[in-house]
């Protein structure tokens, strides 16, 4: 059964870093790209960036670039979001979710999410 | 980037009502198009990809249609556990964008 767990929620301060994470299972790991998925609260799914745990080719949406760096350790079969200084606005769910292998690379199985809080 | 346009924002329905959501891609993106249902405090769900194949295990009532830059999701007869969130979202290019979303109210 394929799965993607991601790490507990956080609670953090202003200008603290966080790495969080998506640890995958029941599939090749290195084979599928992983995506992450910013949602702020109340609002839509917004694409934050791609990962090739494989190779570890890294792509980032124009928003997100400089913002957050995304990592993998195929060796542990997880994916990272990490931030080196957060902000409030960085409060939101952050979901990994896998690029899937079907005709249209839909992203076919998802994380819980990780509920991030930055708060002074 | 490529853009995607969703339409409506928000929608008021009946059980049992038919519904159609559209979402509108700022380029040609094939039919790199998939739909995904998100209820409240849950993670998305696939429903449709490739502009209108069924993910496995979603009911038939899901269907999804394309017309150039113009895509499609219907539900032929709205279901209480459809009441949600769906978006729309292209895989043309590796870096994926999402529509803003239409959220399907119970009238």
């Amino acid at each position: 059964e394929v799965q993607l767990v991601q790490s507990g929620a956080e609670v953090k301060k202003p200008g603290e870093s966080l790495k969080i994470s998506c640890k995958g299972s029941g599939y090749s790991f290195t084979s599928h790209w992983i995506a992450w998925v910013r949602q702020m609260p109340g609002k839509g799914l917004e694409w934050m960036g791609i990962i090739y745990p494989g190779d570890s080719d890294t792509r980032y949406s124009p928003s997100f670039q400089g913002q957050v760096t995304i990592s993998a350790d195929k060796s542990i079969s997880t994916a990272y979001l990490q931030w080196s200084s957060l902000k409030a606005s960085d409060t939101a769910m952050y979901y990994c979710a896998r690029r899937g292998q079907n005709v249209a690379y839909s992203l076919d199985y998802w994380g819980q999410g990780t509920l991030v809080t930055v708060s002074s | 980037d490529i853009q995607m346009t969703q339409s409506p924002s928000s929608l008021s329905a009946s059980v049992g009502d038919r519904v159609t959501i559209t979402c509108r891609a700022s380029q040609s993106i094939s039919r790199s198009l998939n739909w995904y249902q998100q209820k409240p405090g849950k993670a998305p769900k696939l429903l449709i990809y490739a502009a209108s194949s069924l993910q496995s295990g979603v009911p038939s009532r899901f269907s999804g249609g394309a017309s150039g830059t113009d895509f499609t999701l219907t539900i032929s007869s709205l279901q209480p556990e459809d009441f949600a969130t769906y978006y729309c979202q292209q895989s043309y290019s590796t870096l994926g964008t999402f529509g803003q979303g239409t959220k399907v109210e119970i009238k």
